[in-house]
């Protein structure tokens, strides 16, 4: 089944303790991206990959790392998590080319106490 | 600045009765458009999208959309609303001639009632 996958699907941690949220899509995609759900702010981009090796901030970079170094794989990484990073975490991935569909992840819930 | 605009929190509709979730963004040039769902507890599903074309797009679970240029709006609709298409709608439009990146509006939560 194709699919994208995230583990944990919930997380409780304390400020400061570093993790990381994994990512996996089988399809093949190029693309992937990492956003967060926030009560009505709707969905905003953390950090996109274009493909391996290739990865660029997006509108709310600022405490957090990815890394592409497989094209199946993107892993966020809090490296120091603060209460502000509470919130619902959705992977997702692509093909390139125009119009093409972006499907998500399960989601990750994330409590930093 | 690129956004995207769902002017109503909730939608309230009786089941069999006609629904439409609203839809207004500001971009430059012609973007695409999309419609994901979130059930409770679950990701983020696609329903449809306007990539060019017919300005009616159908998608999945009856849902249809219609692009109107002029007003900058991508309506979602469908002519009998069930109990379970109750969840949270999005609207999400990425721009054609730059990243990959969808914008997403704050979204619509769709209650049907019996």
């Amino acid at each position: 089944e194709a699919q994208v996958t995230q583990n944990p699907r919930y997380l409780i941690t304390v400020t400061g303790k570093k993790l990381t949220v994994t990512c996996s899509q089988n399809m093949n995609h190029e693309y992937m991206s990492w956003y967060r759900q926030d009560p009505g702010l709707g969905l905003r981009q953390i950090y996109y990959s274009m493909n391996v090796e290739v990865t660029d901030k997006g509108d709310v970079p600022e405490g957090y790392k990815v890394s592409r170094k497989e094209k199946r794989n993107f892993p966020l990484i809090l490296e120091s998590p603060s209460p502000n990073q509470t919130s619902l975490y959705f992977c997702a991935s692509s093909p390139l080319g125009g119009g093409k569909t972006q499907y998500f992840g399960p989601g990750t819930r994330l409590l930093v106490l | 600045a690129q956004s995207v605009a769902q002017p109503e929190d909730q939608v309230n509709v009786a089941e069999g009765n006609p629904l439409t979730v609203k839809c207004t963004y500001s971009v430059s040039g012609n973007p695409y458009l999309f419609w994901y769902v979130q059930y409770p507890n679950r990701g983020l599903q696609f329903l449809l999208k306007y990539i060019t074309g017919d300005n009616l797009v159908k998608g999945s679970y009856g849902f249809e959309a219609e692009f109107n240029k002029s007003q900058t709006s991508f309506h979602l609709k469908k002519p009998s609303a069930l109990v379970s298409d109750s969840a949270l709608y999005f609207c999400a439009v990425r721009d054609r001639d730059s990243s990959y990146k969808l914008i997403f509006g704050s979204g619509t939560r769709l209650l049907v009632r019996p």
